[in-house]
């Protein structure tokens, strides 16, 4: 019930490509949904983050799509580019719950 | 801008050691955690800490962790006595509140790598 399940675990786009990374979660009492991103040697960064009330976020080219009844939500990066470069965690959280993240997605951005 | 800091960056250890890895959460934030993530794996919660105490803390963190806040600005982790197992980055975390409620941003330190040999 606690699980966050990522997908993919590795991901391959074109410069200036969309780079899609999908979590889904099972416990409905979670109610915050951050995405991290983490370069070697660093700690993760908070990139964007949504709650259940509304069903998509952007922030420039960041996306986060939420999916209530699905207990789904996804990251999109648009226009992709090398810098992006990195893995990227999703995680689930809620009052009384503990930040439950993601396996990782490790994307490479081609030049 | 404000950042959490930890030190040191990567200590060495010999199994059955006692270590303690410091950070330094952001001044204005009142909710500290740790994490740990073993080389390649996911980033998993150990425990948080608000006003002096455990608020609540997960399976990985047993009789052989500690936290500790020993004065206004640090915030620790002790490991008693270090298992080859427990070699991983380990991330400090701080955020502020909302009430006695954590806000739920999260800020991460840049970690410590620890290896016990």
């Amino acid at each position: 019930q606690q699980q966050v399940k990522q997908s993919p675990q590795s991901l391959i786009v074109q410069k200036g490509g969309i780079s899609i990374i999908n979590c889904a979660y099972e416990n409905t009492a979670f109610d915050y949904f951050p995405w991290y991103q983490q370069f070697p040697g660093k700690g993760p960064a908070l990139l964007i983050a949504i709650r259940p009330d509304v069903s998509e976020k952007k922030e420039g080219r960041f996306t986060i799509s939420f999916n209530k009844s699905a207990k789904q939500f996804s990251l999109h990066i648009m226009d992709s580019q090398p810098g992006d470069s990195a893995t990227y965690f999703c995680a689930a959280s809620g009052w009384g719950f503990k930040t439950i993240f993601g396996a990782g997605t490790r994307l490479f951005v081609k030049a | 801008e404000p950042e959490v800091t930890q030190t040191p960056s990567h200590q060495v250890t010999q199994m059955g050691q006692e270590v303690i890895l410091r950070c330094v959460p952001i001044s204005n934030h009142l909710y500290f955690y740790w994490y740990r993530q073993i080389l390649g794996q996911k980033v998993e919660f150990l425990v948080s800490f608000y006003n002096n105490e455990i608020s609540e803390k997960s399976e990985i963190f047993d009789d052989q962790f500690s936290v500790e806040r020993p004065d206004g600005s640090n915030f620790t982790l002790k490991i008693r006595s270090t298992k080859l197992e427990d070699s991983a980055m380990y991330f400090c975390a701080s955020s502020r509140t909302s009430g006695t409620r954590p806000r739920d941003e999260q800020y991460f330190g840049p970690g410590t790598r620890l290896t016990v040999t």
